[in-house]
């Protein structure tokens, strides 16, 4: 499986959009990128996944560059309940799918 | 419909004490995950399983077993504790298909003292 590199922190002002970088530059073909987020302890919750599209939800946009060696999860209007940790993950499209977690970007808003 | 859910929330034991977590899903999917997250760490897989019947070793295995009798439940059993065992234990599960993804549950803190 594929292994992910973020950054460790990031501010972002309210109403602004957030844009969180990933690198994941052993990809390989097979492989979806995955955004999920923690609040506080909580359980991670899903946000958004692609294969090399570039793919929008109501929650955010994902966008994937053409080799597919990195992404940007994309918050358009940031509020402070998005403050939270940030977790890019890339696992098979097939077999176990198993997910292996990085420690993820920091993300605070600010007022 | 529960989603995931795991019992209990929360758990202190004495060192070498035996427990077993809980992880119930109630969506009919196949696959389900045991992880552990560690102070300001990501989540680490300690076991999975992709079946009823089934399971397999994850990253961080060792002193945990697994058993998955029926398919909703998933259950994580720690025979003899140890501190670096004190974790919060994430439960989750996925339906099958690629285009599926994993929901988790809200998680079981446990302490070893």
């Amino acid at each position: 499986d594929a292994k992910t590199t973020q950054p460790t922190s990031m501010d972002c002002a309210e109403g602004r959009a957030a844009n969180l970088p990933c690198n994941h530059s052993t990809i390989s073909g097979n492989e979806y990128v995955y955004w999920y987020r923690q609040i506080h302890s909580q359980g991670p919750q899903y946000i958004i996944h692609g294969l090399k599209n570039n793919e929008t939800n109501e929650m955010a946009s994902l966008i994937i560059t053409e080799d597919r060696k990195s992404s940007t999860l994309i918050l358009p209007h940031a509020t402070l309940r998005d403050t939270a940790v940030y977790y890019c993950i890339v696992s098979s499209t097939s077999g176990t799918y198993k997910y292996i977690f990085g420690t993820g970007t920091r993300l605070k808003v600010l007022a | 419909n529960a989603g995931v859910t795991q019992t209990p929330k929360f758990r202190v034991l004495k060192t070498g004490q035996s427990m077993t977590l809980l992880c119930a899903q109630d969506m009919n999917h196949e696959y389900m995950y045991w992880y552990r997250q560690d102070p300001g760490m990501g989540l680490r897989l300690i076991h999975y399983s992709v079946g009823e019947g089934t399971t397999a070793k994850g990253e961080v295995p060792d002193g945990y077993n697994v058993s998955r009798l029926k398919k909703q439940n998933f259950l994580l059993g720690l025979e003899s504790a140890a501190p670096s065992q004190t974790s919060v234990y994430f439960c989750a599960s996925k339906r099958t298909g690629s285009q599926e993804t994993q929901y988790f549950g809200p998680g079981t803190r446990l302490l070893v003292l």
